[in-house]
């Protein structure tokens, strides 16, 4: 059955500290990859995706993920955090060529210290 | 557009009820999809549906239903709560299947 990891379920940091969050899957097909972030008292929004092209993709708010076929890892990373990024993030693995399904990981919670 | 929306926002049900939770998107997507949210767990799917007419289980499929009679809206059936399935539940929707999902606001249940 196809999952998806996220390695770290808690985070904290201080402002201005970078921020790497792994996602590992565990499909070799064809996927389309998502980063969603929940802040508190929100519904979930899309910080940024991957279908194809260049692996590496911007999103909102400076955040960018990396996208690494032979490890199977779509990690997000954001080079100097702020105290409004703490949120949930989640991220997702939509799996091509059947199952029409969208999976989700765990979610990592980011606190970050002002 | 008032994009997707969810109702109610809060409801308590106690073991043994059934009821609906709605789910309505006005941008004309073709797929639409149900998640629970549990602390810890993420997202799973519950059901989701490709258009209507056409619906299918996802990870956590028991002791739901759906049904997706028109593009716009999709119901969420609990048949026989039980204190398990006390949740936040999400809906979204997406232009097709495996492009971003747009998400609602959420249901907050509790099963006593």
């Amino acid at each position: 059955a196809q999952s998806v990891s996220q390695h770290n379920h808690h985070v904290i940091l201080s402002e201005a500290a970078s921020l790497e969050l792994g996602c590992n899957y565990s499909y070799g097909g064809t996927v389309n990859l998502f980063w969603y972030v929940q802040y508190p008292g929100q519904h979930l929004q899309l910080l940024l995706k991957y279908f194809s092209g260049d692996p590496l993709v911007k999103g909102i708010k400076g955040f960018e993920a990396e996208f690494i076929k032979s490890k199977f890892s779509f990690n997000l990373r954001k080079p100097s955090v702020q105290w409004s990024d703490t949120a949930e993030y989640f991220c997702a693995v939509y799996r091509g060529g059947g199952g029409f399904k969208t999976i989700f990981g765990a979610g990592t919670r980011l606190f970050v210290k002002a | 557009n008032a994009g997707v929306t969810q109702t109610p926002k809060f409801q308590v049900l106690k073991t043994g009820q059934s009821m609906t939770l709605q789910c309505a998107q006005d941008m004309n997507h073709e797929y639409m999809s149900w998640y629970r949210q549990d602390p810890g767990m993420g997202l799973r799917l519950i059901h989701y549906s490709v258009g209507a007419g056409i619906t299918d289980q996802g990870e956590v499929p028991n002791g739901y239903n759906v049904s997706r009679s028109t593009t716009e809206d999709f119901p969420l059936r609990l048949l026989s709560a039980a204190p398990s399935q006390t949740s936040v539940y999400f809906c979204a929707s997406s232009y097709r299947t495996g492009d971003e999902q747009f998400f609602g606001p959420g249901t907050r249940l509790t099963v006593l």
